[in-house]
């Protein structure tokens, strides 16, 4: 069955420490992918995407995610997180000329001051 | 975000009750989506509709339906509302081209005691 699947439930680091969160899918064909950030009471707000291209993508707040297709992954990354970065992130998938997005579980993130 | 709202944001409703949330837009979208969000599983598809009186089941649908009889408004009815559809009720709409995600709303949060 097709799934995204999120390696960590909660990850809890101190201010300025590095932020790697995993996301593996497993569909077949060509996919676009999603990271989408919900901060606490909040709304989900796109924070990147990958179509095509440089597999090296970045988005807004400093966030940044590789697309590595032999993987089937597509970790986020933030070389230095803030306190403000607490909230839940989620990765997501598009198949390719389709128009339902898969989600993730999705990964706590806690950032102590 | 500015372009959809999500009514109401709060409800508490009796087992067995029927319940309607409604999600209105103003971006002119093809595609509207209703998510349920719940611990440990991130994101998952209620229904969606991909035009005026056209929709379709997503992965969750049991004890829900949709009407979508003009654009800018989707509505979700929980039938005979259940303890187990608890939850927070994310709406989203999107233009229909995979390229460029979603927009959610700002999410209703329904308890069904």
């Amino acid at each position: 069955a097709q799934s995204v699947s999120q390696h960590n439930h909660h990850v809890i680091l101190s201010e300025a420490a590095s932020l790697e969160l995993g996301c593996n899918y497993s569909y077949g064909g060509t996919v676009n992918l999603f990271w989408y950030v919900q901060y606490p009471g909040q709304h989900l707000q796109l924070l990147l995407k990958y179509f095509s291209g440089d597999p090296l993508v970045k988005g807004i707040k400093g966030f940044e995610a590789e697309f590595i297709k032999s993987k089937f992954s597509f970790n986020l990354r933030k070389p230095s997180v803030q306190w403000s970065d607490t909230a839940e992130y989620f990765c997501a998938v598009i198949l390719s000329n389709d128009y339902k997005l898969s989600f993730g579980a999705g990964t706590t993130v806690t950032v102590r001051a | 975000d500015a372009g959809i709202t999500q009514s109401p944001r709060h409800k508490v409703t009796e087992t067995g009750t029927p319940v309607t949330l409604r999600c209105h837009q103003t971006e002119n979208h093809r595609y509207m989506y209703w998510y349920r969000q719940d611990p440990g599983h991130g994101l998952r598809l209620i229904h969606y509709s991909y035009g005026v009186k056209d929709t379709d089941k997503g992965e969750v649908s049991d004890g829900y339906s949709v009407s979508r009889s003009k654009t800018e408004d989707f509505l979700l009815t929980l039938e005979s509302a259940t303890s187990s559809q608890t939850s927070v009720y994310f709406c989203a709409i999107s233009p229909g081209q995979d390229l460029y995600g979603y927009t959610f709303g700002s999410g209703t949060r329904l308890t069904v005691v």
